[in-house]
Formats: C-alpha cells, structure tokens, sequence
C-alpha cells in the first residue's frame, strides 16, 4: 500500500530534549516536506527536500533541522524544542513537487513542556 | 512571500443546505489545489486547477478557478455529514517549487 508514515504519533517532552520526528515513504518519490499546523494558520511548510541530499527552508524553519540522506525518510529534527514549537506535523511527499499531488502522513501531535 | 486567504473560516449549514469556500490571492496563481482533511485527520488531496475559468465536478463538489486566476472555489451541493472537516486551499509559490496553503475552512453539517 502506498502511503507516508511518520513516527511517533503523539509525543509529549520537556523544553530542550532533543527529539527526532521520523517519516518515511514507500512510493519512490522525490520531493518530501514538512508542515506545521496550528490553529487558524493552516499548514505551514518548515523544510522541504527535492532530491537525496537536497534540502531548503520553508516559511518556518526556525529551530528545526532536516536531513535526507535515503530517498524515502525524510527526519525531522529538533534540537532544542521549545513550548512555541508545541504543535501537529504533517510530513507529505510528492513525485516530483512544483504541482504535483502531495500525500500526507498521519501527522505527529507534539507537546513541547 | 506569497499569501492565500480563505473565507470563510467556519461554517455551520444544516444538512441538504449548500456550502461554498473561497480562495483568494493577490497574485496570479500557476495552479491551485485543494485538499479536505477530516477531524483528527490529515489532508487528503481532492483536486487540482489549471486553466483560467476552469470548472471540474466531482460528485456532488464543484471546483472552479477564476478567469484572472487570482480565486478559487469550492462548492458542496446538498451537504452531508460525510463533508464535515477543513477544506483547503493551495497555490504553487512563485518559484513553482511549493505550495502556500491557505488557513482553510472548517465546515459543521448538522444532522
């Protein structure tokens, strides 16, 4: 089944525990993002990557960082989390980006203490 | 950067009633899609435009894009609770890299 999964589901840390988000697809595709989403401000893109080994900033990468070392995980870091980065994640890929369709993943629900 | 606004916000129609959301740009937009995403879900890709004046239908949902390409929206006929979520909107940047989301319309149908 094609599909994008992220782990963990639902995480619950303190203030400056460094934490990774993990997100993996399984449908070869080569552009792969990030968003946030909070309330009223719909989904904002954090990282996005079009290829192995190429990443760029979104709208809000501040205190996050993204590698993409294998074409199909995409991680997402935190290094030192903070309570404004308390929020859902959606991880979402696409064959090709620039107007391709984007499938999403399950989203992590974290909340930074 | 690029900016996309959604009205309205919320919306609460009864059952059987018609719904409508707008997205509006300030720019001319590339193409622009628009996603549904269900309560404590995530969002799941609907339909793209491309075309000034373009119209598309899928069952009971219309989409269209303005003539100027700078709008869209999207029309429910006869709501069902099986509609109920957020609906979004997303236009490609500038660069033709990314897609912008717009804050999205939450939509209630009450039985």
């Amino acid at each position: 089944e094609a599909q994008v999964t992220q782990n963990p589901r639902y995480l619950i840390t303190v203030t400056g525990k460094k934490l990774t988000v993990t997100c993996s697809q399984n449908m070869n595709h080569e552009y792969m993002s990030w968003y946030r989403q909070d309330p009223g401000l719909g989904l904002r893109q954090i990282y996005y990557s079009m290829n192995v080994e190429v990443t760029d900033k979104g709208d809000v990468p501040e205190g996050y960082k993204v590698s993409r070392k294998e074409k199909r995980n995409f991680p997402l870091i935190l290094e030192s989390p903070s309570p404004n980065q308390t929020s859902l994640y959606f991880c979402a890929s696409s064959l090709s980006g620039g107007g391709e369709t984007q499938y999403f993943g399950p989203g992590t629900r974290l909340l930074v203490l | 950067g690029q900016q996309v606004m959604q009205i309205p916000q919320y919306q609460h129609v009864q059952e059987g009633e018609d719904f409508t959301t707008y997205c509006n740009s300030s720019t001319t937009l590339s193409n622009i899609q628009w996603y549904k995403q269900r309560p404590g879900g995530h969002p799941v890709f609907l339909i793209q435009l491309v075309k000034s004046g373009e119209v598309k239908k899928q069952k009971r949902l219309t989409f269209q894009f303005g003539e100027a390409k700078k709008n869209s929206s999207l029309h429910i006929t006869a709501t069902q609770t099986t509609d109920v979520g957020t609906y979004f909107c997303a236009a490609l940047d500038n660069y033709g890299q990314n897609f912008v989301f717009g804050p999205g319309t939450r939509l209630s149908v009450l039985p």
